[in-house]
Parts: structure tokens; sequence; C-alpha cells
């Protein structure tokens, strides 16, 4: 079956504490991108990924690391979560960018 | 960079009535407008798109116009029933294949039965 894969679904960490949200797409897209979604505020870009070893800042990158060493993989890493960063976060892949994403299940991360 | 105002932020409809939701974008650039769907709970699915080189797009019950003068672009739709109710958001993009994707900051709509 054709999916984004996002673990973990839910996560509670405190702040300081560095933490990865992983990425796996088995379309053998080579756009990969991944937003935050807030209330109020829609979803907003965080990084993308145009193929192995492209990636690039979207609106909100602050606080924020990337990295595709392998076209399935694009994870997310947060190397000291403060709590303005908790959210729901997505993950998503397209086989042309920003054309038809497939959207992960999400991951709501709490940073207390 | 790119800016999508979306209207309403709300709205609520009789099952059967038509809905209708409006984004406006900044850049003149942008040329290609999709439209998200999310249930709740769930992730967003795209549900139509557009190009600036086509006015008008339709699906079975659901419609997206665009005015490249005026920048804006709206979903419609028609017949609406119970699944009909989500969170939609429309999004633009410099250009077909380009990964800059800005969303527009969405729209309940709630079918009442």
């Amino acid at each position: 079956e054709a999916q984004v894969t996002q673990n973990p679904r839910y996560l509670i960490t405190v702040t300081g504490k560095k933490l990865t949200v992983t990425c796996s797409q088995n379309m053998n897209h080579e756009y990969m991108s991944w937003y935050r979604q807030d209330p109020g505020l829609g979803l907003r870009q965080i990084y993308y990924s145009m193929n192995v070893e492209v990636t690039d800042k979207g609106d909100v990158p602050e606080g924020y690391k990337v990295s595709r060493k392998e076209k399935r993989n694009f994870p997310l890493i947060l190397e000291s979560p403060s709590p303005n960063q908790t959210s729901l976060y997505f993950c998503a892949s397209s086989l042309v960018g920003g054309y038809g994403y497939t959207f992960g299940s999400g991951t709501r991360l709490t940073v207390v | 960079g790119e800016n999508v105002e979306q209207h309403p932020s709300t709205l609520s409809v009789q099952e059967g009535d038509s809905a209708v939701i409006k984004c406006t974008y900044s850049d003149s650039a942008s040329n290609y407008f999709p439209w998200y769907k999310q249930e709740l709970g769930k992730r967003p699915q795209l549900i139509i798109d557009i190009r600036s080189n086509v006015g008008e797009k339709k699906d079975q019950r659901i419609a997206v116009t665009l005015n490249k003068t005026a920048k804006h672009f709206s979903l419609h739709i028609t017949e609406t029933q119970p699944e009909d109710s989500a969170v939609y958001f429309c999004a633009a993009s410099y250009d077909f294949g380009n990964e800059k994707l800005t969303f527009g900051t969405g729209t309940r709509l709630t079918i009442i039965p």
C-alpha cells in the first residue's frame, strides 16, 4: 500500500531534550516536505526536499533541522525543543513538487 | 513570499445546499492552486486542483474557479452531504512542480442535517 509513515504518532517531551520524528514513503517520490499545523494558522511549511541531499527552508524553519540521506526517508530533528514547538506535524511527499501531496498520519508533539 | 488568505474560517450550511470557500493570493507568479480536505483527526487529502491556464475545473459535486486578474480562487460544493463536513484548505504555488506550497488558514465546514 502506497503510504507516508510517520513515527511516533504522539510524543510528550521536556524542553531541551533532542528528538527526531521519522518520515518514510514507499512511493519513490522525489519531493518531501514537513508542515506544522496550529489552530487558526493552517499548515505552515518547515522544510522541504527536492531530492537526496537537497533541502531548503520553508516558512518556519527556526528550531528545526532535516536531512535527506535516502530517497525514502526525511526525518525532522528538534535539537532543543521549546514549548512553542508544541504542534501537530505532518510529513508529505509527492512525485512532482507540491502536486498531489500524500500526507502522513501526523505526529502530535507536546513540549513541556 | 506568497501569502494566501482564506474566508470564511467557519461555515455552516443545510444539507443539500451549496457551500463556497474563497481564497486570495498575493503573488501574481503563482499558477497552481490545490484544495485539501481534512476530516476530524485525519490527514489532509487533495480533492481538486487548478492551474492558471484554466478558469474552472469540476469534479462531480465540487468545482474550483480561478480569477487570475483579481488573484482569487474559490471552492464550490453543491448538494452538500454530511460527509462533506471537514476543514478545507486552499493553497498556492509559484509553479507546478515547485515544492514551496503555501496554505491558507482553513475553513471548517459543517453540514447541518
